[in-house]
């Protein structure tokens, strides 16, 4: 399985300001994929991030709200914008390889 | 859109009892993925299912891929403290472009009492 790396592990933020989340993987992989886990809840898919082109956006994401890079096969960026107090959650960083999904440690964001 | 109903939410169970949890889904899965998730972690796979039908096991962990491709199941022997946490089922259905997109279910909350 892929070794994912997330930073930063948590973070406290004020409202307004935008935070950038890395994620690196150990070895190269087509997919990578951020996800968000509100308190309590199940992990909700935010978008694909496909190295060499836009990033795919699921229904009730937008890019101007969570811009995301992935300049190349090992290595994506979520940056969650003008944040707000609702946007307090888990986020997280996942690749997929065969058939398989993995997971970073996440980064958990409070909005204050 | 596709919808996991996983079941139950929550559990509370003695140190060496057996547990099951399972997912139903409204539209025909390829894969099913049993997840577990301790505080602060992510979501960690503990088994991967590929064929109606296929029984496979991990340690004290077994999960089914059901035949009607709707539904799987987690049944984990002889529970043990280290077993708390919130164990997520996830499938992948035909339709969709995006290779390894998944659902989620909600999640069951295991407690294991010493």
């Amino acid at each position: 399985s892929a070794v994912i790396s997330q930073k930063p592990s948590r973070d406290i933020c004020q409202r307004g300001t935008s935070l950038t989340i890395q994620c690196q993987v150990d070895s190269q992989v087509t997919m990578m994929f951020w996800y968000r886990q509100q308190p309590g809840q199940s992990l909700t898919l935010i978008a694909t991030a496909n190295q060499g082109s836009e990033a795919t956006y699921e229904s009730g994401f937008v890019i101007d709200k969570f811009p995301i890079s992935r300049p190349n096969l090992t290595f994506s960026t979520l940056t969650v914008s003008n944040m707000s107090p609702e946007d307090s959650s888990i986020y997280l960083c996942s690749v997929g390889q065969l058939n398989e999904a993995f997971f970073g440690q996440g980064t958990r964001l409070t909005v204050v | 859109g596709q919808q996991l109903n996983q079941s139950p939410q929550s559990m509370f169970i003695q140190e060496g009892e057996d547990v099951s949890m399972n997912c139903t889904s409204s539209s025909i899965f390829n894969t099913w993925l049993w997840y577990k998730q301790d505080p602060g972690e992510g979501p960690v796979l503990l088994i991967a299912l590929y064929k109606a039908g296929e029984l496979t096991s991990n340690g004290r962990l077994t999960a089914q891929f059901g035949i009607t491709r709707k539904d799987s199941f987690l049944n984990i022997s002889a529970s043990i403290p280290s077993d708390v946490g919130i164990y997520f089922c996830a499938g992948r259905g035909r339709s969709g472009g995006s290779n390894y997109k998944l659902t989620f279910g909600k999640g069951t909350l295991l407690t294991v009492n010493p």
